[in-house]
């Protein structure tokens, strides 16, 4: 079957910077997405990856590791507003998109 | 109006109602989602349509209807359903699945609750 699988919850403090892990297992492999939803609010996107490599947009950056199956988010700098789930979906073979459960980022001050 | 809305953001039915969920996107995609969100999992999808034509139907139970009269609005029919299907029920819109990163835009969604 397929899985994705990424934490459940992670603690950070404010100011500090926090990496979520995602790893697939998928019926192939055409992309990997990261979005965030705050709570009760509609997820939005953050981030594409396609080849192997670090893609780095602001304070947040995304790896990928195609061979390993593996993915990472890495938030820098963080802040009280980036409390909130953030979700791993990766595209298979027949370009639809899998999805984590998301993990639960809570920033402490 | 920008980007994707959805009416109504709370919905409270019976298990012998009928109603419908609405989704209208404003960004001038070409396929539209819909997704059933529950706590602590993973996001499911229901329905896509791309070019207003039905292109996948994950095994959802057909109390469960979707309609695309056009390319910006898609309906979810609902009827009989039952307890368990209580959940936030999320539209989103992209351009032609599985091109780039063709990242989906989703509306706030419909937080149903069945009684």
């Amino acid at each position: 079957g397929q899985n994705i699988d990424q934490p459940t919850e992670m603690t950070a403090t404010e100011g500090a910077i926090v990496q979520i892990n995602c790893t697939y297992q998928t019926s192939g492999f055409n992309g990997l997405f990261w979005y965030q939803q705050h709570a009760g609010e509609a997820p939005t996107f953050l981030s594409y990856n396609v080849l192997d490599g670090l893609e780095e947009k602001g304070r947040f950056s995304s790896f990928l590791s195609r061979s390993k199956g593996y993915s990472y988010l890495l938030l820098k700098e963080l802040q009280m507003k980036d409390s909130a789930s953030y979700l791993c979906a990766v595209r298979d073979s027949n370009y639809q998109l899998i999805w984590g459960a998301g993990t639960k980022l809570i920033i402490k001050p | 109006e920008t980007g994707v809305t959805q009416t109504p953001r709370h919905l409270v039915m019976g298990m012998t109602n009928k109603k419908s969920l609405k989704c209208e996107q404003h960004l001038g995609h070409n396929a539209m989602y819909w997704y059933k969100q529950s706590a602590k999992k993973p996001l499911e999808l229901m329905f896509v349509y791309s070019l207003e034509e039905r292109v996948e139907n994950n095994s959802v139970p057909s109390r469960f209807s979707p309609e695309c009269p056009n390319s910006s609005h898609l309906f979810l029919h609902l009827h009989t359903l039952q307890p368990e299907d209580s959940a936030l029920y999320l539209c989103a819109s992209s351009q032609v699945p599985g091109q780039g990163a063709d990242e989906q835009f989703f509306g706030p969604g419909t937080r149903l609750t069945v009684l």
